[in-house]
């Protein structure tokens, strides 16, 4: 399998400040084909399935704020929520799709307002 | 707008087996385009692929889950069907049906349904 490792598992940002997510990746998901990664972030809120952000490591999500924003290649990628909102308290998730038989995803980053 | 509902038991006594069914609306499950899958969530074990289908009946399942699941589709009644045997508490979850198009990840997920596994 591969293993999504995120980091940090839990991070506090103030109203209008950056906030970064890292995803680490146990082996590449960049396919030689198309060369496109296929790696995939979710927004999950209390009580709601996860919604989909980002995905193509990079592409947002049709009415997604372009606040969002994802990056990386390979092994190592990056969910940045440029000005964080209110409404953006949720825990992310990222998401490999590379492996066609065993689909994983990372532990979470709880994202909170300080 | 495509909408994705789960239904069935919310408690299963262990080593029964557990049966979920998820319809689908404002889309055909027979598309060509999408796979349909299921995918829980635990405190423990965070979010969790558990199999995916397409309309045809062509299936493929967690490995570490492979030898429980059975994952079947009704295409009259634009369903498919989760069963998962031999449950113990490890198996309590939130239970989702998600939708995935054939090169994609997953972009519509039902609103999901609890299954608590107890005597």
């Amino acid at each position: 399998d591969i293993v999504m490792t995120q980091s940090p598992d839990s991070l506090a940002v103030s109203l209008g400040e950056r906030a970064t997510i890292n995803c680490k990746s146990s082996q590449s998901v960049l396919h030689s084909s198309n060369n496109k990664n296929y790696l995939a972030w979710y927004q999950q809120k209390p009580g709601q399935p996860p919604k989909v952000l980002i995905y193509w490591a990079s592409t947002r999500e049709s009415g997604v704020p372009d606040r969002f924003s994802g990056s990386g290649s390979g092994t190592d990628f990056t969910l940045t929520i440029s000005s964080l909102q209110a409404e953006d308290v949720a825990i992310y998730y990222c998401h490999q799709y590379y492996s066609t038989l065993t689909w994983t995803f990372g532990q979470g980053t709880k994202v909170e307002i300080k | 707008q495509l909408q994705l509902q789960e239904s069935g038991p919310g408690l299963v006594k262990p080593s029964e087996t557990l049966s979920l069914t998820c319809t689908v609306s404002g889309g055909s499950i027979s598309s060509s385009s999408y796979y349909w899958g299921w995918i829980r969530q635990s405190p423990g074990k965070g979010l969790e692929w558990i199999g995916t289908m397409y309309y045809s009946g062509y299936t493929y399942y967690n490995p570490s889950l492979k030898s429980r699941v059975t994952i079947s589709v009704d295409t009259s009644k634009n369903q498919f069907s989760l069963k998962l045997s031999s449950v113990t508490a490890a198996d309590t979850a939130v239970y989702y049906c998600v939708r995935r198009p054939r090169d994609g990840c997953f972009d519509y997920w039902g609103q999901g349904t609890l299954v608590t596994v107890s005597s």
